[in-house]
């Protein structure tokens, strides 16, 4: 079954600090996405990206980056110049397209301070 | 609008009731999801529903049930509600473009308290 890990509980920087969220999964599919989400303190579930196991292109949206690795089965997250509205908890995600069952990470909290 | 809506956002029971959570969405997708959020496991799959007459069980769905009345509605129950049953529900909707396109949007969250 598939796993995903996100060893990192929480994390606290101060503003403009860049920070990097890590993700480990395990699979045994070839074929998979894997998705992070983020959870402000209102509490909804905000999406912020899909990737395709088969394609390991590096992303950058803004301040965010991801760096997928399938080497080492990571796909972390950066967050560059982090302000103090980063401030949530951030989940990784698995999902395999064939048994359709998406599972999510504990969830790393991150606190950027003025 | 929101396109994702779940009610009550709120809800304080007592154990042995039943109660129901209830999701609508106006994105026109055909898959429905709930789950629950528990502090430091993450969100579980409760059910799935991929149309109106699919309903399949997910990683935890022992004492809940649910319904899909239409493509937009997808309710969750529980038969006689327990204390560990108290978390932070989360539907959510997709709609699987082609391979690789599936992402889920979920809505605002229900908690839940059982006394």
């Amino acid at each position: 079954a598939q796993k995903v890990t996100q060893a990192q509980t929480e994390i606290s920087v101060v503003e403009k600090e860049d920070v990097t969220l890590d993700c480990v999964y395990e699979t045994r599919d070839t074929t998979y996405y894997l998705f992070w989400y983020k959870q402000p303190p209102s509490g909804e579930l905000v999406f912020l990206i899909r990737r395709n196991s088969f394609d390991e292109q590096n992303e950058i949206s803004g301040r965010y980056s991801w760096n997928f690795q399938k080497s080492t089965s990571s796909f972390n997250f950066t967050i560059t110049a982090s302000q103090v509205v980063d401030s949530a908890v951030y989940f990784c995600a698995l999902s395999e397209p064939y048994n359709n069952d998406m599972r999510f990470g504990a969830g790393t909290r991150l606190t950027v301070k003025p | 609008d929101a396109d994702v809506t779940q009610t009550p956002r709120n809800r304080i029971t007592k154990t042995g009731k039943r109660i129901m959570l209830e999701c609508s969405q106006t994105k026109g997708h055909d898959r429905m999801y709930w789950y629950r959020q528990d502090p430091g496991l993450g969100l579980r799959l409760i059910y799935y529903s991929f149309d109106v007459k699919d309903i399949n069980k997910g990683e935890i769905s022992d004492g809940y049930s649910v319904s899909r009345q239409a493509q937009a509605k997808f309710s969750l129950s529980l038969e006689s509600a327990i204390p560990n049953q108290t978390a932070l529900y989360f539907c959510a909707t997709s709609d699987l473009q082609g391979p690789h396109q599936e992402t889920q949007y979920f809505g605002p969250g229900t908690r839940l308290l059982v006394l």
